[in-house]
């Protein structure tokens, strides 16, 4: 079956430590996005690649860091500067760019110790 | 000022009820989705749409868009219907991957 995989679920960070967030698609889609979602506000964009090897920053990129070696994968850091981690994050897909419909996958919980 | 904003912000009603869910948009917009999310987190798109209306089961969505404004209806509701419901535009002329969310309105269908 096509779709959008994300692991781990659920994932729990120590201060002062770095965590990746892994994100695959099988739908052989260009573009890929990642976005938090915190109680009681819209998701917001974090990193968004249209094509391999490129990404852009969105509108809360820091301390996060991107990567896009395949097509298939757009894995996303956490770093031990991202001062309040906790929250849902979603990653997404789409076949070009925004205007396009998104796909979306199951969301990965971070929690800090 | 959220650039799109959706009311209501809760909502419950009895099974069979018919819903609607509004959404306007200050932007100026190529498209706007609909999306729904579950309990668990998980999020589907339901529509995509820049003009008219579009139809899937019992869901239906229009968009008016002189004055920017969309809605989600829902008829003969049911509790599996339950979720959070959230509407989203890319910008004109924004940067490709910059969709603009709501904050969602949470739907509880009751028995």
């Amino acid at each position: 079956d096509g779709g959008i995989t994300q692991s781990p679920k659920y994932l729990f960070r120590k201060e002062g430590q770095n965590v990746t967030l892994s994100c695959e698609q099988n739908l052989n889609h260009d573009a890929m996005y990642w976005y938090r979602q915190d109680p009681g506000q819209g998701l917001r964009l974090i990193y968004y690649s249209q094509i391999v090897n490129d990404f852009q920053k969105g509108d809360i990129a820091e301390g996060y860091s991107v990567s896009r070696e395949k097509k298939e994968s757009f894995p996303l850091t956490v770093t031990s500067a991202q001062k309040n981690p906790t929250a849902f994050y979603l990653c997404a897909s789409s076949m070009r760019d925004g205007q396009e419909t998104q796909y979306f996958g199951p969301g990965t919980r971070l929690l800090v110790l | 000022k959220n650039e799109v904003e959706q009311s209501p912000q809760n909502l419950t009603a009895q099974e069979g009820e018919f819903i609607t869910i509004n959404c306007s948009y200050s932007v100026g917009i190529s498209a706007l989705h609909w999306l729904q999310q579950h309990p668990g987190g998980g999020i589907v798109s339901l529509f995509m749409l820049s003009s008219g209306k579009k139809k899937h089961g019992r869901l239906i969505a229009t968009i008016n868009i002189q004055e920017k404004h969309s809605s989600l209806h829902i008829t003969a509701s049911h509790p599996r219907d339950s979720a959070v419901y959230i509407c989203a535009a890319p910008l004109y002329g924004g940067s490709q991957g910059n969709l603009i969310f709501g904050k969602g309105t949470k739907l509880s269908v009751k028995p």
